[in-house]
């Protein structure tokens, strides 16, 4: 079982203040980085699927980095509003085709 | 609208029955996955299969079983339900290779009573 471990398990904010979390990974074989959103009541939703070492994805205030070298991503809110509230999800693929998930940080957004 | 369907959202079932649940994806994904999600533990997978009756055990198979008999339905098989088997399942789909991003369905709760 690959290990993949996110950190913090849940974090508050205040709304308009930026925050990051990590998700560390398996610096060997790897393949590809995913990032999900999970609303509540939803199913989760993919924001970004990484490749490259030092890549960067950005998706409105949403933006994520990639050290595989290291074995990590981050994952920046910035300027928080209370739709970020949900579970971030990170996964791996290594050389097959397991996609393995952490356990999520949730993001809950205070007004 | 691309779309994963599973079949019951919720389902209460006794111990040592048969349950089957079911999976139906409208992309003509090559990929096609089953986790569970229980609390602190995140999605663990649980079988996968990345062609018609083609199917690869995940990290959590034990108590399982799937089949693939078309490319567009993944089913689940629990052979004989035990209440440790209690929990949120999810399909997902995603394209040939290893990188293309997951769609979800909107998940089975199972109930074993």
């Amino acid at each position: 079982i690959l290990n993949v471990e996110q950190s913090p398990q849940s974090l508050h904010v205040q709304e308009g203040d930026s925050t990051n979390f990590t998700c560390s990974f398996p610096s060997s074989n790897f393949y590809a980085l995913h990032w999900y959103r999970w609303e509540t009541a939803k199913s989760p939703e993919a924001l970004f699927v990484m490749t490259l070492n030092g890549d960067e994805k950005k998706k409105g205030r949403i933006s994520a980095t990639l050290n595989t070298k290291e074995g990590y991503s981050y994952l920046y809110i910035k300027g928080s509003q209370p739709e970020d509230s949900a579970t971030y999800l990170c996964a791996f693929t290594a050389n097959d085709y397991k996609l393995s998930f952490g356990a999520g940080t949730t993001v809950t957004v205070r007004a | 609208d691309v779309k994963v369907t599973q079949s019951s959202r919720y389902l209460v079932k006794r111990t040592g029955e048969k349950v089957f649940l079911e999976c139906v994806q409208d992309m003509d994904h090559e990929n096609m996955f089953w986790y569970r999600q229980d609390p602190g533990l995140g999605l663990r997978l649980i079988y996968f299969s990345y062609d018609v009756k083609m199917k690869e055990k995940g990290d959590i198979p034990e108590g399982y079983s799937v089949s693939r008999e078309k490319k567009e339905r993944f089913s689940l098989i629990l052979e004989s339900a035990s209440t440790n088997q209690t929990s949120m399942y999810l399909c997902a789909s995603s394209l040939a290779g290893r990188a293309g991003e997951l769609f979800f369905g909107e998940g089975s709760r199972l109930t074993v009573l």
